[in-house]
C-alpha cells in the first residue's frame, strides 16, 4: 500500500508560467514533508521541507503548501524556468528515526 | 554545505562477485545514514538505516546477508553486495542526515551485473 502517492507521472508546462506538483499521503502519522528534485542518473537534491505545525512555506520560487485535513500537500515553482525540468519527489517522515517515504515522482518538463 | 559522496559511480561486475560501494559525508557528521534502491522510473526504496556503531536495521524483504552494511564513523558508510546476480543490477542511493528530517543523498552508484 503506497502511503504517499503522486498520481500525475508528467507535467508540461510554460516558461514563466507556474507548476503546481502534487503529492497526497495515508499516514496520519507523517508529520514533516519534503520535495526532492532528481535529475536522472544523479541523487536526488533536497528543495524544501514543510512540518505539519504550518500549511505554508516559501523560498524563493518555491512554495510548499500542507493540507493536512485532506492530507495532501502541492509544490508550487513560479516562475518556471527550462531548468527546472527534472522528476519531483515527495517526501513524508514521521516519528523519531527520520525515515522517509517516497512517491513515485513526477517529471516536470518547463517548454522554453 | 551537506555534501555527501559516493563511489564507484558505476561499477561492473560479474555474477557471483562482490562489490563495495561508499558514502561518505563530506562536510558534516553523520548520525545516520541511509541506503536507497531504485528502479527505472520507480520510487526510491529505502533498503536499510544505519546508525554509527551499530548494526543496521533493514526494510522488510531485504535480505541482510546479501546486502552488508556498515557504518564504521560518523562520515561513512559501505554497502557490500554480496554474491551478486543481475536482478541485483539497479542504482543505488546513499543519503546522510545530521540531525533532522533532511536528508542529504549521493550521486548514486549505477551497478550492472553481467
Amino acid at each position: 500500500d503506497q502511503q504517499v502517492k503522486q498520481n500525475s507521472p508528467s507535467l508540461s508546462v510554460q516558461e514563466g508560467r507556474i507548476s503546481i506538483l502534487n503529492c497526497d499521503y495515508t499516514n496520519s502519522m507523517f508529520d514533516y514533508f519534503l520535495w526532492y528534485k532528481k535529475y536522472p542518473a544523479e541523487g536526488p537534491t533536497f528543495l524544501i521541507s514543510i512540518s505539519s505545525i504550518k500549511d505554508k512555506n516559501e523560498d524563493g520560487r518555491f512554495t510548499v503548501f500542507l493540507n493536512k485535513s485532506a492530507k495532501h500537500l502541492s509544490l508550487h515553482i513560479v516562475p518556471s524556468q527550462p531548468g527546472d525540468s527534472a522528476v519531483y519527489f515527495c517526501a513524508a517522515s514521521g516519528g523519531s528515526n527520520y525515515k522517509l517515504t517516497f512517491g513515485k515522482g513526477t517529471l516536470l518538463t518547463v517548454n522554453p | 554545505g551537506a555534501v555527501v559522496s559516493q563511489h564507484p559511480s558505476r561499477v561492473i561486475c560479474k555474477s557471483g562477485t562482490s562489490v563495495k560501494i561508499e558514502c561518505r559525508s563530506l562536510d558534516f557528521q553523520a548520525t545516520t545514514m541511509f541506503w536507497y534502491r531504485q528502479f527505472p522510473k520507480q520510487s526510491l526504496m529505502l533498503m536499510a538505516t544505519s546508525n554509527e556503531g551499530s548494526k543496521a536495521t533493514y526494510e522488510q524483504g531485504v535480505e541482510k546477508d546479501k546486502f552488508l552494511i556498515n557504518h564504521a564513523s560518523l562520515t561513512l558508510s559501505t554497502l557490500t553486495v554480496t554474491s551478486a546476480h543481475p536482478e541485483d543490477s539497479s542504482f543505488y542511493i546513499c543519503s546522510a542526515t545530521e540531525l533532522g528530517y533532511e536528508q542529504y543523498f549521493g550521486p548514486g552508484t549505477r551497478l550492472t551485473v553481467t
